[in-house]
């Protein structure tokens, strides 16, 4: 199986609620921002991305919320569906080739 | 549209083999980077490429050779595996460095 997510922190949400993951970015300069979502076993999938002159942006069922003040982003997921479990993580740039990625939260839907 | 695509999916490795991973994107993309993913670390950066014939380190790029011969093909090359290099890989694409990544679905390498 995926031992990636083996240490990571949980989130369990029942079906149909919504969920509100969070990350805490480390570069004070890092002007964009990406969420995505990895099914066990595959590879990471692009989900939403913000760019620093937004605070907020949304997408289908989702909307990420940027807070630079105290370096915070949050992906939300309307209705949450069991096909939503999955590990999220996000990854900021700051303008260069390099990503710095977050360590992930595991997603459990509850039936 | 196959997207990025990377062989083989699944390696096993004696200590000191060598080996190759490929991977190929067929969406043009100039951007072309080698990841590895460890349990309770985030994705970290081997080595990259901004275009073809073009290879630059990242991270942690010890152990490690790159080639981009063609622009649609990045190959990682393990000279002498070590069993600290057991991890998963993931190649990732992307048209710019200010664009999101387009991810592979992983080589889980082990190395005993």
């Amino acid at each position: 199986g995926e031992s990636v997510g083996l240490h990571l922190p949980t989130l369990s949400v029942q079906e149909g609620d919504n969920s509100i993951i969070n990350c805490a970015y480390s570069n004070s300069a890092s002007d964009y921002f990406i969420w995505y979502k990895q099914e066990s076993g595959k590879g990471p999938q692009f989900i939403i991305d913000i760019r620093s002159n937004m605070d907020k942006r949304q997408g289908q069922r989702v909307t990420v919320l940027l807070n630079k003040t105290v370096k915070h982003l949050s992906l939300q997921i309307a209705a949450t569906q069991p096909g939503d479990s999955a590990v999220y993580f996000c990854a900021e740039n700051a303008g260069t080739y390099k990503y710095i990625f977050g360590t992930g939260t595991r997603l459990k839907v509850l039936a | 549209n196959a997207g990025v695509t990377q062989t083989p999916k699944f390696r096993v490795l004696k200590t000191g083999q060598s080996m190759t991973l490929l991977c190929a994107q067929d969406m043009n993309h100039e951007y072309m980077y080698w990841y590895r993913q460890d349990p309770g670390m985030g994705l970290r950066l081997i080595h990259y490429s901004v275009g073809e014939g073009t290879t630059a380190k990242g991270e942690v790029p010890d152990g490690y050779n790159v080639s981009r011969l063609k622009k649609q093909n990045f190959l990682l090359g393990l000279e002498s595996a070590a069993p600290s290099q057991t991890s998963v890989y993931f190649c990732a694409s992307s048209y710019s460095s200010r664009e999101d990544a387009f991810f592979g679905q992983g080589t889980r390498l082990t190395v005993v």
